[in-house]
């Protein structure tokens, strides 16, 4: 089974411009959640979604969305670009059963690296 | 606010020793721990731990949670060179917080030949 996703797997743009990143999940996998890895910081949940719906938000500015599609494939986008953001950017997917009692493991993907100039 | 703290931050070691890494937390509403191997890029998935005192195990690592005292380990045995990375601990919070891991800083490890 291929496992999880992201492209592309490095990035680079200016300050003030905005991005697009794109994760696919492990097939079946229904739950994707985000993450944000900095030296400084370490690894910050950004957001999760599942079946189309964000059920969980961090401590990030509004500059920070995402989306889920009908495939579980995920986006998320960061508009107006700060230096701050430059970081490593994880997405990770778990099965997510029908009963929330169910302990399920994620799954990270190899990231996508950002810089921003 | 969920928080996890690792020890040591780093730890340098020659092939063959036997090392134990160290993870406490404090959640809200405990569901799992869970340990994460990063050598490059993606965290690699090693150990879920739910119950206390039941020890994970594979090849040369081990791992154990104690609930009690809000802490677990990670062992490894007869560590070698592609041992080396960086060993992170994560918290799961049941409830609400669907998707959310927290994790603590990480434990650099450099095994030497």
């Amino acid at each position: 089974k291929a496992g999880v996703t992201q492209t592309p797997r490095y990035l680079i743009k200016t300050r003030g411009q905005q991005v697009t990143l794109s994760c696919s999940p492990i097939s079946g996998h229904r739950s994707v959640s985000w993450y944000q890895q900095t030296p400084g910081q370490g690894l910050q949940f950004l957001f999760e979604y599942f079946s189309e719906t964000q059920r969980n938000k961090g401590n990030f500015p509004g500059r920070f969305s995402g989306r889920q599609f009908s495939n579980s494939r995920s986006e998320m986008n960061v508009s107006t670009l700060e230096l701050g953001d430059s970081a490593l950017y994880l997405c990770a997917s778990s099965l997510e059963g029908p009963l929330r009692g169910h302990t399920d493991t994620q799954y990270f993907g190899p990231g996508t690296r950002l810089t921003v100039l | 606010e969920d928080k996890v703290v690792q020890s040591p931050l780093s730890l340098v070691v020659h092939e063959g020793d036997t090392v134990t890494l160290n993870c406490s937390y404090e959640v809200t509403n405990f569901r799992s721990l869970l340990w994460y191997k990063q050598e490059k890029k993606a965290p690699t998935f090693l150990f879920m731990l739910t119950s206390s005192g039941i020890e994970k195990k594979s090849g040369r690592l081990s791992s154990i949670l104690d609930k009690k005292e809000l802490f677990s380990i990670l062992n490894i045995t007869a560590t070698q060179t592609g041992d080396s990375a960086v060993y992170l601990c994560a918290v799961e919070d049941g409830g609400t917080s669907y998707g959310k891991l927290t994790f603590g800083q990480g434990t650099i490890l450099t095994v030497h030949p």
